[in-house]
């Protein structure tokens, strides 16, 4: 059974481009959550997507934006990269079953560095 | 803001010892929370997970203690083993919200 995967695993851009990140969620999970996590920081909730829409938001601005397919698999892109947007984007997914407990499950993660 | 403030920022410890890491929050609208132990170059991984209406919660050698009234938590590793070595993230969920808001981390070695 396959978990959350992320692509790619590194990338390099400069400042001004755009970049656009992959996420298939674990097998069976149907919400997909991004978060940034900046060098020995803990992970920032970016926002979460279920059933093909941004269901919340965390305090980023609108440069960040989202996508998730019908087959649940989901996209992060950035615009307009500046600097500070270098750090390590992280995917988790995990399943509605309105438990509270609803596990999220993170993926290995996409180091993007911004030049 | 609501904020997770955990520490220490990074503990050494023999081999046998037992590991404590500390949590505190400062809103009360809290329902979950999970501990993760991250890897160097992966993902976290969920390790523990507590809820508020419970005040400890055991699985194996981890130890999750909850202090309701004192806003605070934290995870105890007994007979820590050098395969522990990891940095390990408190978190915690506003009710009613599907995010995750977690410490700064703590970096654990056990010296073998």
């Amino acid at each position: 059974d396959a978990g959350v995967t992320q692509s790619p695993t590194h990338l390099i851009k400069t400042r001004g481009q755009q970049v656009t990140l992959r996420c298939s969620p674990k097998s069976g999970h149907d919400t997909v959550s991004w978060y940034q996590q900046a060098l020995g920081q803990g992970p920032q909730f970016i926002f979460q997507y279920y059933e093909e829409e941004e269901r919340q938001r965390g305090n980023f601005p609108d440069r960040f934006s989202g996508h998730q397919f019908p087959n649940y698999s989901s996209e992060l892109n950035v615009n307009a990269l500046w600097l500070g947007d270098s750090a390590l984007y992280l995917c988790a997914s995990s399943l509605l079953t309105g438990s509270i407990a609803d596990t999220q499950y993170f993926g290995p993660g996409t180091r993007l560095t911004v030049l | 803001q609501q904020q997770v403030k955990q520490s220490p920022q990074s503990l050494i410890v023999q081999k046998g010892g037992i590991s404590i890491i500390n949590c505190a929050y400062e809103n009360t609208a809290f329902d979950y929370f999970p501990w993760y132990q991250q890897f160097p170059g992966k993902g976290p991984a969920l390790l523990i997970a507590i809820r508020p209406d419970v005040s400890e919660k055991k699985e194996g050698r981890f130890t999750i203690s909850f202090n309701k009234s004192a806003k605070q938590f934290s995870l105890h590793i007994m007979d820590s083993q050098p395969g522990d070595s990891a940095t390990y993230f408190c978190a915690a969920r506003p009710s009613g919200t599907y995010k995750y808001i977690f410490g700064t981390g703590t970096r654990l070695k056990v010296l073998a």
